[in-house]
């Protein structure tokens, strides 16, 4: 599993609230992902990073907010959370050194009411 | 921009039957390319990957899938499916030497016992 953690694993919050996710890793990965997975949509790139503090939007960006301050920590935040963002969120790594493939968290399963 | 297009969103099958589902891609340069499977209520794993060589690539779980560069396809095939390979399936390219891969819709496997 790449040493991929998220936390929460599920939250309900209400809309208008802010919201952080946070993903782990314990390998030193420099590529670390951000996706929604939503039915029909897949799984959809909201931002990534290529190193500490080197972020950049993906295909659904709007209304998310990044911060990577360490290499093993990549913070999703949405800033006023909407219903519209009912989603699971997955993490992921590229492993860039040896597999050449990309590692995903377990999902955190958002709710917003 | 590179896109994905998985045409099977839902497949449904007895165990036994063959299995192949379809994933064209819409680059002109190299590329490399994943099929990725979703178990229920698990994360992302991966099944396979081409980055050049045979185009036949094999991976676990007694899945394949065949690279027709002149076709832009990378289907995923297996002889004989079980009940356990019910899952959701995503193909993914990213261009050589990139790290923002894209994804497909996903397609949802479906296998009666």
């Amino acid at each position: 599993d790449a040493g991929i953690t998220q936390s929460p694993r599920h939250k309900v919050t209400e809309t208008g609230t802010p919201v952080t996710l946070r993903c782990h890793q314990t390998e030193n990965h420099r590529y670390m992902y951000w996706y929604r997975q939503d039915p029909g949509h897949g799984l959809r790139l909201i931002h990534y990073s290529y190193g500490v503090k080197d972020t950049d939007k993906g295909e659904v960006s709007d209304g998310y907010s990044v911060s990577r301050s360490k290499t093993e920590d990549f913070l999703l935040t949405l800033e006023s959370a909407t219903s519209s963002q009912t989603s699971v969120y997955f993490c992921a790594v590229w492993d860039a050194g040896t597999s050449y493939e990309q590692y995903f968290g377990p999902g955190t399963r958002l709710t917003v009411t | 921009a590179q896109s994905v297009s998985q045409h099977n969103h839902h497949v449904i099958l007895s165990e036994a039957a063959s299995l192949e589902l379809g994933c064209n891609y819409s680059y002109g340069g190299t590329v490399n390319l994943f099929w990725y499977v979703q178990y229920p209520g698990q994360h992302l794993q991966l099944l396979l990957k081409y980055f050049s060589g045979d185009p036949l690539v094999k991976g676990i779980k007694g899945f394949e899938a065949e690279f027709i560069k002149s076709k832009f396809s990378f289907n995923l095939r297996k002889p004989s499916v079980q009940w356990s390979d019910t899952a959701e399936y995503f193909c993914a390219v990213n261009a050589g030497g990139s790290y923002i891969p894209t994804f497909g819709r996903g397609t949802s496997l479906i296998v009666h016992p």
